[in-house]
């Protein structure tokens, strides 16, 4: 069964201090993996989208990364704010499928 | 450009009647999806549309769910006699055919049967 999996389920970190949120799935043959950010009460957000073939890809303070022969992303956050509070999803599109499967998300707080 | 558009955004209705929720994909998305978030749980996938493709319907919960679409275009979810389990957002995203950019999601529609 395809699954993902997100540790932690929720974390709470002081303004300033670097993260990391780590994402897990079943199966290495992926065909991508995406970052997303949903606010209370929004949609989603895309973040950053690493395509199997990649290892890892950037966006400002965000860098995502991929190992598919472990089955684990990560997603590093520089510097944290206040601002990047958010529940953080990470999806998985399996090579022989078209849907995305999420993970529950890990909720984040950044305590000014 | 637009992104992906729902309406309404949000919907009241009473257990037993039929809900038409609507999306509008990014012009130019040949692929579009549902998904739905229940409260405190995952998105789940519900149905995919790819051109004119059949559509993969793996993922509706049941026969009182369905969808269509009209080409590249619009597409509706109808949930005929709404139960109080259907309470949840509903999500639409679009992509290109192979998906290469990624989804891109609408802000979603709330669904409160009462």
């Amino acid at each position: 069964k395809q699954e993902v999996t997100q540790i932690p389920a929720a974390l709470s970190v002081p303004e300033g201090e670097n993260l990391v949120l780590n994402c897990s799935f079943t199966d290495s043959a992926i065909y991508n993996l995406q970052w997303f950010r949903q606010d209370p009460g929004k949609g989603l957000t895309s973040l950053l989208l690493i395509q199997s073939s990649q290892r890892e890809q950037t966006s400002g303070r965000l860098n995502a990364s991929l190992d598919k022969s472990s089955g684990r992303s990560t997603l590093y956050i520089a510097a944290s704010q206040p601002g990047d509070s958010a529940t953080y999803l990470c999806a998985v599109r399996w090579e022989y499928g078209n849907k995305l499967v999420f993970g529950a998300g890990t909720i984040l707080r950044v305590k000014s | 450009g637009a992104g992906v558009s729902q309406s309404p955004s949000n919907k009241v209705t009473e257990k037993g009647k039929d809900v038409e929720l609507r999306c509008d994909p990014i012009s130019g998305h040949t692929a579009l999806y549902w998904y739905r978030q229940r409260l405190g749980q995952g998105l789940e996938f519900l149905i995919y549309f790819q051109g004119n493709s059949a559509p993969d319907k793996s993922g509706l919960p049941s026969d009182r769910f369905s969808a269509e679409r009209t080409g590249e275009s619009v597409s509706t979810l109808t949930i005929q006699r709404t139960q109080q389990e259907d309470s949840a957002v509903y999500l639409c995203a679009s992509s290109t055919g192979l998906g290469l950019q990624g989804q891109y999601f609408g802000p979603g529609t709330r669904l409160t049967v009462t």
